[in-house]
């Protein structure tokens, strides 16, 4: 059983759209981060929230913490192709070890 | 800063085989995890390292070893091949609250 569930496992939209991809626990977390990797490569960092409630924006993308930091949510706003890759969530309590979600497998068709 | 490097990123084995693995950390960064990544599983956690010592291990058997040098460079073993080790292993060197991926090693074990 994931400590970390991603939701949906796969999702495949037209370039414009807008999509959200879900990652729940019932536990808390003292801070979780999102990656996105693409085939054959490593994951790469592009947040980390921390406090409860945060919202954080890198360009089109908008990433929540919850207020109990049990969950987070990953919004992209207007799907381009360089989007396309595995969406990965992880959660740390301190610091020292990280658990993944199963990831997400977003395919942005042009 | 130069990032998380992994060699060699392509090995192919034959079952019963060993295999040594390595990674230099980003400069700075005392503490390497190792991840093994499948289709079917995801992420997995193996274990990490800090100042030379084991800190955290995940679940798998002791055919899975790992150590770390003085200057942070980590290396990862598996001694007795088996077919179901094909993977990509993942370094991540992390300080503070963020953990940052190396490209990894696709192993292929025949």
């Amino acid at each position: 059983t994931q400590l970390l569930e991603q939701s949906p496992q796969f999702l495949s939209i037209q370039e414009g759209e807008n999509l959200t991809v879900y990652c729940n626990s019932s536990s808390v977390f003292s801070s979780l981060q999102w990656y996105r990797q693409e085939p054959g490569e490593g994951p790469v960092l592009l947040v980390t929230v921390v406090t409860g409630g945060e919202v954080k924006k890198l360009k089109r993308l908008t990433f929540q913490f919850g207020d109990a930091r049990k969950d987070s949510s990953l919004h992209i706003t207007a799907a381009q192709p360089g989007d396309t890759g595995l969406y990965l969530c992880a959660g740390t309590y301190n610091f020292n070890k990280f658990y993944f979600g199963s990831g997400t497998k977003l395919n942005v068709k042009p | 800063k130069a990032g998380v490097t992994q060699t060699p990123r392509y090995l192919i084995k034959t079952r019963g085989q060993q295999v040594t693995l390595s990674c230099s950390p980003i400069s700075g960064h005392r503490s390497v995890s190792w991840y093994q990544q499948t289709p079917g599983q995801g992420l997995q956690f193996l274990f990490e390292y800090f100042s030379e010592t084991q800190r955290n291990k995940g679940n798998f058997p002791g055919r899975f070893s790992g150590r770390q040098f003085s200057n942070s460079r980590s290396e990862m073993n598996v001694s007795t091949l088996e077919l179901g080790d094909s993977a990509l292993y993942l370094c991540a060197s992390s300080q503070e609250r963020e953990q940052f991926f190396g490209p990894g090693t696709r192993l292929t074990v025949l």
